[in-house]
């Protein structure tokens, strides 16, 4: 069945240090992409999502690109500020057929910054 | 706009006590999902329905649990009896097609 793996946590990094973690996925076909972030006593919120095969996905500063060629979603971010610690989550969905409707999720990777 | 809600944000119950955990979607939507958030074993699918309707059920741990969605705007999850091991956040999410996937702010459980 379909799965994402995304690199083991946590992670800490100086603010304004360079950010990027992992996601590779299985999956047949052209699922759809996307990071989700949650905040300390928080739910998941959509961060960027790509739907398509060399797509790039960004927001708030946060960047990633569908790679179909190597199945991976990774995500990046130039300079990080303490605001961005939280946990990241990486999920899929696929693109057709009875579980299209849901997402699988990575298990998460808990970014902490410090000043 | 308000968006997924859920009720009651902790609950702290002793074994065996029976635990109701309840959501109302974001209006218009017509997915919703339960999932079970824990240390151990992540973000996991519970249950989600489509126009109230229970869809797929496969994560629901076993027959403790169950779920329900009487109408549009209400969603219950119902552990009878609760056990130690149950104790995790409970996130319930709403979607409308398969548009953007909105997370209610958790439930966190814990069974002493």
């Amino acid at each position: 069945g379909d799965s994402v793996t995304q690199m083991e946590g946590p992670v800490t990094l100086s603010e304004e240090a360079f950010l990027t973690i992992n996601c590779t996925y299985t999956a047949t076909g052209y699922p759809s992409l996307f990071w989700y972030v949650q905040y300390p006593g928080e739910g998941l919120q959509l961060l960027l999502k790509a739907t398509k095969a060399d797509d790039k996905g960004s927001n708030k500063g946060f960047e990633a690109t569908y790679r179909k060629e190597t199945t991976s979603f990774h995500l990046e971010k130039g300079s990080v500020q303490v605001s961005d610690s939280a946990v990241y989550f990486c999920a899929l969905r696929p693109y057709s057929g009875a579980g299209s409707y849901q997402l699988t999720f990575g298990k998460g990777t808990k970014l902490s910054v410090i000043p | 706009d308000a968006g997924v809600i859920q009720s009651p944000r902790h609950e702290v119950t002793e074994m065996g006590q029976e635990v109701t955990l309840r959501c109302k979607p974001i209006s218009g939507h017509d997915y919703l999902f339960w999932y079970r958030q824990t240390m151990m074993r992540g973000l996991e699918l519970l249950i989600y329905f489509n126009n109230n309707v229970p869809i797929d059920d496969s994560g629901m741990p076993e027959d403790r649990f169950s779920a329900k969605m009487p109408n549009a705007s209400f969603s219950t999850l119902k552990i009878q009896p609760s056990e130690p091991r149950d104790s995790a956040v409970y996130f319930c999410a709403s979607q409308a097609g398969r548009n953007e996937q909105f997370f209610g702010p958790g439930t966190r459980l814990t069974v002493l």
